[in-house]
């Protein structure tokens, strides 16, 4: 079965800093790549998501992310964080033939102004 | 666009009772979908529905949960008898297309704690 990963559970930054959380699954065939976002008292909410094509992807607020099928990778990005992206970050996946999401644990993202 | 609509938003129980979610997907999304959020943890899907039909149920624990779409609309989940271990963010969510990168829209969950 696929799982999804991610490595950084609580990332602290000041604003204006960079950003990048890690994201890997574990699955041979073809995938669907996303990821969530939760900000305080808010539902859940995608971020950006990557079916084919160009493997770097952007979605809203800056965020970008970049497939990397040899690493089995789906890393987020940011360049400079602001208090606003203080959140809870989740990768997910999509397996060929399936609609539901399979999700990470999360990364709870913390920026200090 | 209203969006997934879940209630109640809180309930809290003691083991071995019922309870009973609500969800309203968003108005012609075909697909449903129940996920659990234990704390600290992604969200997993329990089940998912297409129009009132079960398309995948395998991570739904049957002999205490259960769920249904009349009408291929608003759907319920059901938990009889609760456990300790069923304290969790229960999410709904929904999606209009019958592909495999179809968005999926959540809605605010309701957070069930069982004492």
């Amino acid at each position: 079965a696929q799982s999804v990963s991610q490595h950084n559970h609580h990332v602290i930054l000041s604003e204006a800093a960079s950003l990048e959380l890690g994201c890997n699954y574990s699955y041979g065939g073809t995938v669907n790549l996303f990821w969530y976002v939760q900000y305080p008292g808010q539902h859940l909410q995608l971020l950006l998501k990557y079916f084919s094509g160009d493997p770097l992807v952007k979605g809203i607020k800056g965020f970008e992310a970049e497939f990397i099928k040899s690493k089995f990778s789906f890393n987020l990005r940011k360049p400079s964080v602001q208090w606003s992206d203080t959140a809870e970050y989740f990768c997910a996946v999509i397996v060929t033939g399936r609609r539901a999401l399979t999700f990470g644990s999360g990364t709870r993202l913390q920026v200090q102004p | 666009e209203a969006g997934v609509a879940q209630s109640p938003r809180y309930k809290i129980i003691e083991k071995r009772q019922s309870v009973a979610f609500w969800c309203n997907p968003i108005s012609g999304h075909a697909t449903l979908y129940w996920y659990q959020q234990i704390l600290g943890q992604g969200p997993k899907l329990l089940i998912q529905f297409q129009n009132n039909g079960v398309v995948d149920d395998s991570q739904l624990p049957k002999d205490r949960f259960s769920a249904e779409r009349l009408k291929g609309v608003d759907s319920t989940l059901k938990i009889q008898p609760a456990k300790l271990e069923d304290s969790a963010v229960y999410l709904c969510a929904s999606s209009s297309g019958n592909r495999d990168n179809s968005e999926q829209f959540f809605g605010p969950g309701t957070r069930l704690t069982v004492l």
